[in-house]
C-alpha cells in the first residue's frame, strides 16, 4: 500500500507570502496520477491539481503542482487571504485505488 | 452544470445500517467513476471506494471490506454507498466524488481509461451514529 506524508503538518505564513507543501510517496507514483485538493471548514474538498503539475478548472495560476517520483510539491506564489486552508495530497493507483495524505493546515500567521 | 446532490443527514444507532445517495446532473452519469470519501470531526480524508457506473464494477477499501456495498441506477443517474454494522467511530460526513473517465469510440466500445483527479464533489452527508 502506498502511504503519502505531507509535511509539515501545519504552515504558518503571512498573505504575500510564498507557501511550499510537500506529499512524499512510500513507493513511486506515477505523475499523472497525483492530485492535490484545497479544503475549507465545513465545505467538501475542492480539486486543485491533477497530473502532477496541471491546474484544475478555474484555479489561479498562483498554485503550482511539481515533482516526480515519490516527492512532490504544491507552491502557492503569493497567499491570498482565501488560500489559508487544509490541503490534502492523494495518489491514484492499483491496490489500493486512492490514498490521500494527512492534509497540512495553512494558517494566518 | 455539472454537481453531485447527496442525501440529507442521517442519525442510526449502533449496529444498524445507514445508505447515502448521489445523485448526478449535468454530465453523462455512466462515464465517469464515483468515488466515496468520509471524513470524521478533525480529521483527514479517507477514501472507502468507487465504482463504475456503467458496469456496476467497485472496489472496496479493505477496511471497509464486508461492511460497505456501493450500488447505482442508471434509470435516475443515481448511485448509492451502504454501509453496514455501523459503529460510532462510522461518525463522518460522508462525500462522493466524481473521478476518472471512461472514454468510447463511436462504436460504444471502451477505448481508454483517464484519471483527472476528483473534479465534483457532493455536498456532503453527516452520518450519526449513536445509541
Amino acid at each position: 500500500e502506498i502511504v503519502l506524508t505531507q509535511s509539515p503538518g501545519t504552515l504558518s505564513l503571512s498573505p504575500g507570502e510564498r507557501a511550499t507543501l510537500s506529499c512524499r510517496a512510500s513507493q513511486s507514483v506515477s505523475s499523472s496520477y497525483l492530485a492535490w485538493y484545497q479544503q475549507k471548514p465545513g465545505q467538501a474538498p475542492r480539486l486543485l491539481i491533477y497530473g502532477a503539475s496541471s491546474r484544475a478548472t478555474g484555479i489561479p495560476d498562483r498554485f503550482s503542482g511539481s515533482g516526480s517520483g515519490t516527492d512532490f510539491t504544491l507552491t502557492i506564489s503569493r497567499l491570498e487571504p482565501e488560500d489559508f486552508a487544509v490541503y490534502y495530497c492523494q495518489q491514484y493507483g492499483s491496490s489500493p485505488r486512492i490514498t490521500f495524505g494527512q492534509g497540512t493546515r495553512l494558517e494566518i500567521k | 452544470q455539472v454537481q453531485l446532490v447527496q442525501s440529507g443527514a442521517e442519525v442510526k444507532k449502533p449496529g444498524a445500517s445507514v445508505k447515502v445517495s448521489c445523485k448526478a446532473s449535468g454530465y453523462t452519469f455512466t462515464s465517469y467513476d464515483i468515488n466515496w470519501v468520509r471524513q470524521a470531526t478533525g480529521q483527514g480524508l479517507e477514501w472507502m471506494g468507487w465504482m463504475n457506473p456503467n458496469s456496476g464494477n467497485t472496489g472496496y477499501a479493505q477496511k471497509f471490506q464486508g461492511r460497505v456495498t456501493m450500488t447505482r441506477n442508471t434509470s435516475i443517474s443515481t448511485a448509492y454507498m451502504e454501509l453496514s454494522s455501523l459503529r460510532s467511530e462510522d461518525t463522518a460526513v460522508y462525500y462522493c466524488a466524481r473521478g476518472g473517465g471512461y472514454y468510447y469510440d463511436s462504436s460504444g466500445y471502451f477505448n481508454y481509461y483517464y484519471y483527472y483527479g476528483m473534479d465534483v464533489w457532493g455536498q456532503g452527508t453527516t452520518v450519526t451514529v449513536s445509541s
